[in-house]
């Protein structure tokens, strides 16, 4: 089946310090990747996708470019800043059918924890 | 502004009590929506898969009739923890795919912390 694989947490880092988080993934078709965020207590904001290999996505800062040859989709950010501590997920989506309708379903990573000190 | 509406935020309750959740599609019509639950520190487990007009699709180890699914209309589904204990407590979360397609973003809700003492 579909996985996602996030490298392990907790991060921690100073504010302005480079931000890489990997992520690979195994699919059996041609998968859709996402990265999603959470912010404490609050449920997850798409923060980026990318569709096809070779795509980069990007938003606020943050990019992360679909590796086909690697399966990879790493996370980057030159520059973190206090406001970007929380949890992210790195997730591909696949189409499913149901009852006549398809629609993407997700398969997430573990998430990565993020804290960045002033 | 928000594509999905979850409520409640937040539930305390006793055990044994059962807890509804809702999750409301704002914008446009959804046939499917999902239900995630979500353990501290850990990633999105996927509970189940809400079809309008038809019964739910539960993932492996999910009980169905702890765990009570309503696609109730093109814009709602519900969730019912029956018969909640302790155990049940965790942060729940509904997500609407957007379109049929692969590649569109699934917009979430805000989550239901649901706390069972």
């Amino acid at each position: 089946g579909d996985s996602v694989t996030q490298m392990e947490g907790p991060v921690t880092l100073s504010e302005e310090a480079f931000l890489t988080i990997n992520c690979t993934y195994t699919a059996t078709g041609y998968p859709s990747l996402f990265w999603y965020v959470q912010y404490p207590g609050e449920g997850l904001q798409l923060l980026l996708k990318a569709t096809k290999a070779d795509d980069k996505g990007s938003n606020k800062g943050f990019e992360a470019t679909y590796r086909k040859e690697t399966t990879s989709f790493h996370l980057e950010k030159g520059s973190v800043q206090v406001s970007d501590s929380a949890v992210y997920f790195c997730a591909l989506s696949t189409l499913e059918n149901a009852g006549g309708t398809s629609y993407g379903k997700l398969t997430f990573g573990q998430g990565t924890i993020l804290t960045v000190h002033p | 502004g928000a594509v999905v509406s979850q409520h409640p935020s937040r539930v305390i309750c006793k055990s044994g009590t059962s807890v509804k959740i809702e999750c409301r599609s704002l914008d446009f019509q959804a046939t499917t929506m999902f239900w995630y639950r979500q353990f501290p520190k850990k990633s999105l487990m996927l509970m189940a898969t809400s079809n309008e007009g038809s019964k739910a699709t539960y993932e492996q180890g999910v009980e169905k009739d702890k765990f009570l699914i309503n696609h109730a209309s093109l814009t709602l589904s519900t969730l019912t923890v029956t018969s909640a204990h302790p155990e049940d407590s965790s942060f729940y979360i509904c997500s609407v795919p957007i379109g049929g397609r692969r590649n569109q973003p699934q917009h979430f809700g805000d989550g239901t912390r649901l706390s069972i003492l």
